[in-house]
């Protein structure tokens, strides 16, 4: 078990581009989170998978963005036409199944994007 | 007023003390929280946790919640420079229908260091 991977570690890009990134999670791990965290504050939920479905979004996910998880394995987060406010840490996390209850999620490394 | 208020700190301490981090939350509905330890650039890694009321040990860490003030701690006994770090407190809520999100909700972190 390597624990949850994330791809890019680190992006740069200018305003108004395409940007998409990459979460491995933990094998057999069917819940799987995005969240984005910016300097100083902790990490805030942005939507969840439970395989490969798309359960919940976050009134923080606008349009511009876009996650899926084929196969209910990897999952990828993209957004369009990026902004300066996009700036963040993007950090993915897996926990595995459960019943009605809280669980533990694992959290990768994160994703750090930079928007000039 | 957010959910979750955590002192960011910064603490500093002597190698060697106990340290006491602390956050209060408001939403009743909190059933699960967790403490994460976090590096500079890194993922949040889980530290501990606990469901409802009362007190979990785990080697030098110990955390409690006591639901009716609406608080929870973490004490770190023997404290080392290697736990420098920022904290993060983070809960979920309770009765959940299986196959729903448990997003977390988090603390904005204490920045803690542990001087040699």
């Amino acid at each position: 078990d390597t624990g949850v991977s994330q791809n890019p570690r680190h992006k740069i890009t200018k305003r108004g581009q395409n940007v998409t990134f990459r979460c491995d999670p933990i094998s057999e791990h069917n819940r799987l989170y995005w969240y984005r965290q910016t300097l100083g504050q902790g990490p805030e939920f942005l939507t969840y998978f439970q395989n490969e479905a798309q359960l919940e979004k976050s009134r923080l996910l606008s349009d511009r963005f876009s996650a899926e998880r084929p196969k209910g394995s990897f999952s990828t987060l993209e957004i369009q036409r990026t902004e300066q406010g996009d700036s963040a840490m993007y950090l993915c996390a897996s926990s595995p199944a459960g019943g009605a209850g809280g669980d533990t999620q694992y959290f990768g490394p994160g994703t750090r994007l930079t928007v000039l | 007023q957010k959910e979750v208020e955590q002192d960011p700190g910064p603490l500093s301490v002597p190698e060697g003390a106990i340290v006491s981090l602390n956050c209060t939350y408001s939403n009743s509905a909190f059933q699960y929280f967790m403490w994460y330890r976090q590096y500079s650039r890194k993922g949040p890694e889980l530290l501990m946790y606990t469901y409802s009321s009362g007190n979990k040990e785990d080697g030098r860490f110990t955390a409690q919640v006591d639901k009716s003030s609406k608080y929870i701690s973490l004490f770190i006994r023997d404290s080392q420079p290697s736990d420098s770090a920022t904290y993060l407190c983070a809960m979920s809520g309770g009765v959940i229908e299986a196959g729903s999100a448990r997003q977390l909700t988090f603390g904005s972190g204490t920045q803690l260091t542990v001087l040699p």
